[in-house]
């Protein structure tokens, strides 16, 4: 079954630190990845994606991914946080079956990100 | 501000209510989508319509019944619901199906 998993509810990082989010998928096929960010009493907002190339995927405020294949995972990174990046953030696989839910995307649960001052 | 409109915002209705949940885009996308969000799951894929018609039903209780009269609108309608159905109703828009996901805000649903 495609799915994805964020195995951690909460990260905790200090302002000005490294951050990362993790994130591992399983699909059948080459993986479509999607980053989102949830803002309180906000929909979600699309950060970035992975379809095909470069392994490092750049995408909105200072954020990025990197594919890895063997690892089967797309972790979520900024080299330096931000007070504001405080948020719940969504990592999502398109589902490559056949069939009506082709296309669709699978979310994981999300992971709550706190940055400190 | 993300193009798709959701209301209301909050809404909190009895088990016996019927009441209507509504989304709207102008953003000119074809695929429409109703997701529902409770607390430390993942998101819950409802109901996609894609050029008007309804591709997806993710095993939803009837009590439940989406509505998409044009590419540019989508309807919830709730009927009968449980406590168990409170969370928060996402409705979200793509240019075609698996795209980019434009969301709206929510409605905050408490049924009481």
């Amino acid at each position: 079954a495609q799915s994805v998993a964020q195995p951690e509810d909460q990260v905790n990082v200090a302002e000005g630190n490294p951050l990362t989010v993790k994130c591992t998928y399983s699909v059948s096929g080459n993986p479509y990845l999607f980053w989102y960010v949830q803002y309180p009493n906000r929909g979600l907002q699309f950060l970035l994606k992975y379809i095909t190339g470069d392994n490092l995927v750049k995408g909105s405020y200072g954020f990025e991914a990197e594919f890895n294949k063997s690892q089967t995972s797309f972790h979520l990174k900024k080299p330096s946080a931000l007070v504001s990046d405080s948020a719940l953030y969504f990592c999502a696989v398109r589902d490559t079956n056949y069939g009506g839910s082709q296309g669709n995307l699978i979310f994981g649960k999300g992971t709550k990100l706190s940055v400190k001052p | 501000e993300t193009g798709v409109t959701q209301t209301p915002r909050h809404l909190v209705m009895g088990m016996t209510n019927k009441k209507s949940l509504k989304c709207e885009q102008h953003l000119g996308h074809n695929a429409m989508y109703w997701y529902k969000q409770s607390a430390k799951k993942p998101l819950e894929l409802m109901f996609v319509y894609n050029f008007k018609e309804q591709t997806e039903n993710n095993s939803v209780p009837s009590r439940f019944s989406p509505e998409c009269p044009n590419s540019s609108h989508l309807f919830l309608h709730l009927h009968t619901l449980q406590p168990e159905d409170s969370a928060l109703y996402l409705c979200a828009s793509s240019q075609r199906l698996g795209e980019k996901l434009f969301f709206g805000s929510g409605t905050q649903l408490s049924v009481l």
